[in-house]
């Protein structure tokens, strides 16, 4: 079962890019990585995902290591409404293990 | 859409009493999830249905919770007797379907369930 590690809080300017590692080293070939944001007192949102190439949405751009073994999520003009706590979650083809670790808690400084 | 719909969305109980909480799925989704979020244990997925049935309750904490699809657009998760330690907010989500890693999931707001 992979798990994921991620630092538990970064800033960003407002206005700058802002780049969320996520380490799964033990990832196997059949999950996915996910990403979610909980805004204060909000159910998580749903930002983006992918297998191993690089995705990109209105959201963000989540770039993944060739080996898999870790990703990073970019939000590329950060703005004070995306400080949140943001999850780098695994999950098989099952939908099994879906897990949410404690995350990182992304502070955007005006 | 007006996406998933929880109710109450607080509760505040006496320990030993019954609590119920409520969500609406949204239109067309097949596929329903009930999390726990602590500060303690972070966001916990308790139990996931598809169709109506349920296909994963090893999240279950114990005999006290149960959680039930009466039909295709609402569930309830009750918790009998409540005890203080019960104490999260319990968000539900749904998806299409749930049959793999491709199926993003919708998060209602939460219910903040205090029990005394």
């Amino acid at each position: 079962d992979a798990k994921t590690t991620q630092p538990p809080s970064m800033d960003c300017a407002e206005g700058r890019a802002a780049n969320l590692p996520c380490n799964h080293s033990t990832i196997s070939g059949n999950e996915y990585v996910y990403w979610y944001r909980q805004i204060h007192s909000q159910g998580p949102q749903y930002i983006i995902h992918g297998l191993k190439n690089n995705e990109t949405n209105e959201m963000a751009s989540l770039i993944i290591t060739e080996d898999r073994k870790s990703s990073t999520l970019i939000l590329p003009h950060a703005t004070l409404r995306d400080t949140a706590v943001y999850y780098c979650i695994v999950i098989n083809n099952y939908g099994q293990n879906f897990v949410f670790g404690p995350g990182t808690r992304l502070s955007v400084l005006p | 859409d007006a996406g998933v719909i929880q109710s109450p969305r607080h509760e505040v109980t006496e320990m030993g009493q019954e609590v119920t909480l409520r969500c609406k799925l949204i239109s067309g989704h097949n596929s329903l999830f009930w999390y726990r979020q602590t500060m303690m244990r972070g966001l916990e997925l308790l139990i996931y249905f598809n169709n109506n049935v349920p296909i994963d309750d090893s999240g279950m904490p114990e005999d006290r919770f149960s959680a039930k699809m009466p039909n295709a657009s609402f569930s309830t998760l009750k918790i009998q007797p409540s005890e203080p330690r019960d104490s999260a907010v319990y968000f539900c989500a749904s998806t299409l379907y749930f049959n793999g890693a491709t199926d993003t999931q919708y998060f209602g707001p939460g219910t903040r369930l205090t029990v005394l």
